[in-house]
């Protein structure tokens, strides 16, 4: 069936290192979901980071950028820089066409300072 | 940006209980859902709603759960009777338009059955 696999967290990275979250999506219902990268930042309720509906495109905010792969049914967060106030939970998250979305278990990120 | 408000935050009852849990969606959305995150576990999908019927429902959405939204109050979930397992988070969400567009959360309502 739809499944969304990403980075198992917990993940700690050194502020001003890069970073890279690993997200993976089946393509069993439609060869071309919508997909997103959603995030909670401490105390506060999940929003959207970036998205994107159209294979081979990329997205980015807030200095993260994802690239929908669909050769390898792949989402990848990805930020060079990373900055203290980027610490929260990444959700991978795919619309198979229908009206839900399929979400990933999260990673937890931690910036160390 | 725009915001969803979910009421109660947390909500404890007993088992064999009704509880209402309440979403005050973005306010001119018209497309509602709720999904269910179990500690630990995924966020999951249980229903959609559009124009007064559910569109689309997941297999947790068990006969004992209800959604409505009457005359543009809030957009509802209600559990009855309630069970241990129905223990987790509940998040609303809110759209404006359907495939694929940007749902707005909620902040989750935490709801433990004792």
């Amino acid at each position: 069936g739809d499944s969304v696999t990403q980075t198992e967290g917990p993940v700690t990275v050194s502020e001003s290192e890069s970073l890279i979250i690993n997200c993976t999506y089946s393509a069993t219902s439609i060869a071309y979901p919508n997909l997103f990268w959603y995030v909670r930042y401490p105390g506060e309720g999940l929003q959207l980071l970036l998205k994107v509906i159209t294979a081979g495109q990329k997205g980015s905010s807030r200095g993260f950028e994802a690239t929908y792969n669909k050769e390898t049914t792949s989402f990848h967060l990805q930020k060079a820089s990373v900055q203290e106030s980027d610490s929260a939970v990444y959700y991978c998250a795919v619309n198979y066409g229908n009206e839900k979305i399929t979400f990933g278990a999260g990673t937890k990120l931690t910036i160390k300072p | 940006g725009p915001k969803v408000l979910q009421i109660p935050s947390h909500q404890i009852i007993d088992m064999g209980q009704m509880v209402t849990l309440n979403c005050d969606p973005v306010s001119n959305h018209l497309y509602f859902y709720w999904y269910k995150q179990i500690l630990g576990q995924q966020m999951e999908f249980l229903v959609n709603f559009y124009n007064g019927k559910v569109m689309e429902k997941s297999k947790l959405f068990k006969d004992q759960f209800s959604v409505e939204r009457p005359d543009g109050s809030y957009f509802t979930l209600k559990i009855q009777p309630t069970a241990l397992e129905d223990s987790a988070v509940y998040f609303c969400a809110s759209s404006s338009q359907l495939g694929g567009y940007e749902q707005y959360f909620g902040p989750g309502t935490r709801l433990t059955v004792l």
